[in-house]
């Protein structure tokens, strides 16, 4: 069945360092992607999408990389702080409608100061 | 103040009885959507609306109703709520189908 994952489920980096949170799917009939960022007792928030003809965007901070060929995609946060520690997740539609968005289990991120 | 809202934002209801979680947002977003949230599961989808009038199931919608009458509200609708559907409900608004979502605050609900 279709999926969306991502490959590590903590990632622990010095405030500072740039991050790098990494993400697999499997539907290549995907038009875009989405990075989310969920911070604790919060809803998710948006961050960055990437259409399926871009390789890469960036903005402001954050950088997501879109490899069509192995399906994978990245978000890398330049200059971690304590204020990006949250839960990321990626997201891609599936099946037939565009509408049908799956989500990845979410990798959480922790900035030591 | 750009939004989604959601009430109740908690619930502790028991088996069977017939609950609505509202979800109202003031962008005048066509696409609407409610996603359930479980430790170890993520996000899933539970249905989206594209416009009025018009929804479609997500990846998990047994046990769920939706209704679209107006642009503004997506209900999620919970006939006969059982154990297994107590998590954290996200109801979430979008301008068009693949743009940046909102999301609205959360919905505990726990079913006994």
């Amino acid at each position: 069945g279709e999926s969306v994952g991502l490959h590590l489920p903590t990632l622990s980096v010095q405030e500072g360092d740039n991050s790098i949170i990494n993400c697999a799917y499997s539907n290549s009939a995907s038009d875009y992607f989405i990075w989310y960022k969920q911070e604790s007792g919060k809803g998710p928030q948006f961050i960055i999408d990437i259409r399926s003809n871009m390789d890469k965007r960036q903005g402001q901070r954050v950088t997501v990389l879109l490899n069509k060929t192995v399906k994978h995609l990245s978000l890398q946060i330049a200059a971690t702080q304590p204020g990006d520690s949250a839960v990321y997740f990626c997201a891609a539609p599936w099946g037939g409608s565009q509408g049908n968005l799956i989500f990845g289990k979410g990798t959480k991120l922790s900035v030591k100061p | 103040e750009a939004q989604v809202t959601q009430n109740p934002r908690y619930l502790i209801t028991v088996t069977g009885k017939k609950l609505t979680v509202t979800c109202s947002q003031n962008m005048n977003h066509e696409y609407m959507s409610w996603y359930r949230q479980d430790p170890g599961l993520g996000l899933r989808q539970i249905y989206y609306s594209m416009n009025v009038e018009v929804t479609d199931k997500g990846d998990v919608p047994e046990g769920y109703k939706v209704s679209r009458k107006e642009k503004r509200n997506f209900p999620l609708i919970l006939e006969s709520p059982s154990p297994n559907q107590t998590s954290l409900y996200f109801c979430a608004s979008s301008p068009t189908v693949a743009g940046e979502q909102y999301f609205g605050p959360g919905t505990r609900l726990t079913v006994t």
